[in-house]
């Protein structure tokens, strides 16, 4: 099936610091990626979406500037989450839409970064 | 996308069915109805999806009502690592790329020993 990479699972940064999540469609093209945030013991909350060769689409209450989304290949989108502060300590979460076969117009998910920021 | 409600939380014994029930009576005629579930911190899984009949694969059966404004998913024998936040989702079919896929609160599935 569609698989989703998403790199790295966890990491711990110093506040001001920059940080940068990859994920990588391996064994299909992803025209279009999403990506979310989720707080402990809430919802995934859809941050962005990511589109090939073209600028992100933000939510409402997004920062395009603090969370930088480059979509440069049909494999690859990064998320960078620029000037960390505590409060940006979450859990992201990629997604890519897969067309067709047996989930339908579904999704699959990356496994999920774990960002700390000290 | 049609507004789906479900209950926040459920219990279930190992070995058991669990049989988690989903609200969605304002949805319209294209939508469909997609399960997805997220054991702790991972991503979310898709579990099957349906439009009028029920539907049955390797994980789980669905079973939409013929008004289709309910449906259940059922686990038929569910296991410790069935124990995950599931998600009812109802959304159109499309095929357009940039069509976004919103969770609600979903229900955390305890399954106990």
């Amino acid at each position: 099936g569609a698989v989703v990479s998403q790199h790295p699972s966890r990491v711990i940064c110093k506040s001001g610091t920059s940080v940068k999540i990859e994920c990588r469609s391996l064994d299909f093209q992803a025209t279009t990626m999403f990506w979310y945030r989720q707080f402990p013991k809430q919802s995934l909350m859809l941050m962005a979406t990511s589109n090939e060769g073209s600028k992100a689409t933000y939510e409402q209450g997004v920062e395009k500037d603090k969370f930088l989304i480059n979509h440069a290949s049909l494999t690859l989108s990064t998320l960078t989450v620029t000037s960390a502060h505590p409060e940006d300590s979450s859990f992201y979460i990629c997604s890519a839409r897969v067309t067709g076969g047996t989930q339908g117009y579904g999704y699959t998910f990356g496994s999920g970064t774990r960002l700390t920021v000290v | 996308d049609a507004k789906t409600t479900q209950p926040t939380s459920m219990d279930c014994a190992e070995g058991r069915a669990a049989n988690l029930p989903c609200n969605h009576s304002t949805i319209s005629g294209n939508e469909y109805v997609y399960w997805y579930r997220q054991i702790h911190s991972q991503g979310p899984q898709y579990i099957i999806h349906g439009l009028k009949n029920n539907e049955t694969n390797e994980m789980a059966s669905l079973i939409i009502t013929e008004d289709r404004k309910s449906s259940t998913l059922i686990l038929p024998h569910a296991t410790l690592r069935d124990t995950a936040v599931y998600y009812c989702i109802v959304r159109v079919d499309s095929g357009g790329s940039n069509y976004k896929l919103t969770f609600g609160k979903g229900t955390l599935l305890t399954v106990n020993p």
